[in-house]
């Protein structure tokens, strides 16, 4: 069954500081990889898409890494800012299908 | 502003009753789908479309109906509703299914008692 496991289930970080969120999965064939963040009552808003022959993309302070061969991928964000809190969403697309496969999420929050 | 427009945002219904939520983009984008987001669960795909006409059932489409008669609007229908199907619901678009970014709309959060 495809999965997607993410981790830590939530966070908090003090405002500017630097931090990393985990994404493991398990679907297959693979596709696509995506970022997405979701403020409380909104929906989702894409952050990075990265496909199989891409191993990091950048979105301001937002910076996504892809290692295919283990099925990991990790977001870190820079100096972050109150507004970064949110859940951020893991998402992973198999080749050859219209599905996605969504992570839980990580909650973000980020303190004075 | 272009994007996914859904309505309504807030709805209250009883046990049984049908009705239909709405969605429509200004992108002219061919890909449209639908998703319920449960706490403590990821995003799950209920009904997708690939173009007017043309639609196909995800990965919990019972209690569900969809249709797309043209390429901007794709309505969900709750054909009678039960508790089990409150939920927050989004409706996203995007260019092309498989490698584009998605547009999500701000959701409706429907609760059935």
């Amino acid at each position: 069954k495809n999965q997607v496991e993410q981790s830590p289930q939530s966070l908090i970080i003090l405002e500017g500081k630097n931090c990393t969120l985990q994404c493991n999965y398990t679907v297959s064939p693979f596709s696509n990889l995506r970022w997405y963040k979701q403020d409380t009552g909104r929906g989702p808003v894409s952050l990075t898409i990265m496909t199989f022959s891409e191993n990091t993309k950048s979105n301001g302070r937002y910076t996504a890494t892809l290692d295919a061969d283990t099925k990991q991928s990790s977001l870190h964000i820079t100096a972050s800012q109150l507004s970064d809190s949110a859940s951020y969403i893991c998402v992973v697309g198999g080749a050859g299908s219209y599905q996605l496969t969504f992570g839980k999420g990580t909650k973000l929050s980020v303190i004075p | 502003n272009a994007g996914v427009t859904q309505t309504p945002k807030f709805q209250v219904l009883k046990t049984g009753q049908s009705m239909t939520l709405q969605c429509a983009q200004d992108m002219n984008h061919e890909y449209m789908s639908w998703y319920r987001q449960d706490p403590g669960m990821g995003l799950r795909l209920i009904h997708y479309s690939v173009g007017a006409g043309i639609t196909d059932q995800g990965e919990v489409p019972n209690g569900y109906n969809v249709s797309r008669s043209t390429t901007e609007d794709f309505p969900l229908r709750l054909l009678s509703a039960a508790p089990s199907q409150t939920s927050v619901y989004f409706c996203a678009s995007s260019q092309g299914a498989r490698s584009y970014g998605y547009t999500f709309g701000s959701g409706t959060r429907l609760t059935v008692v």
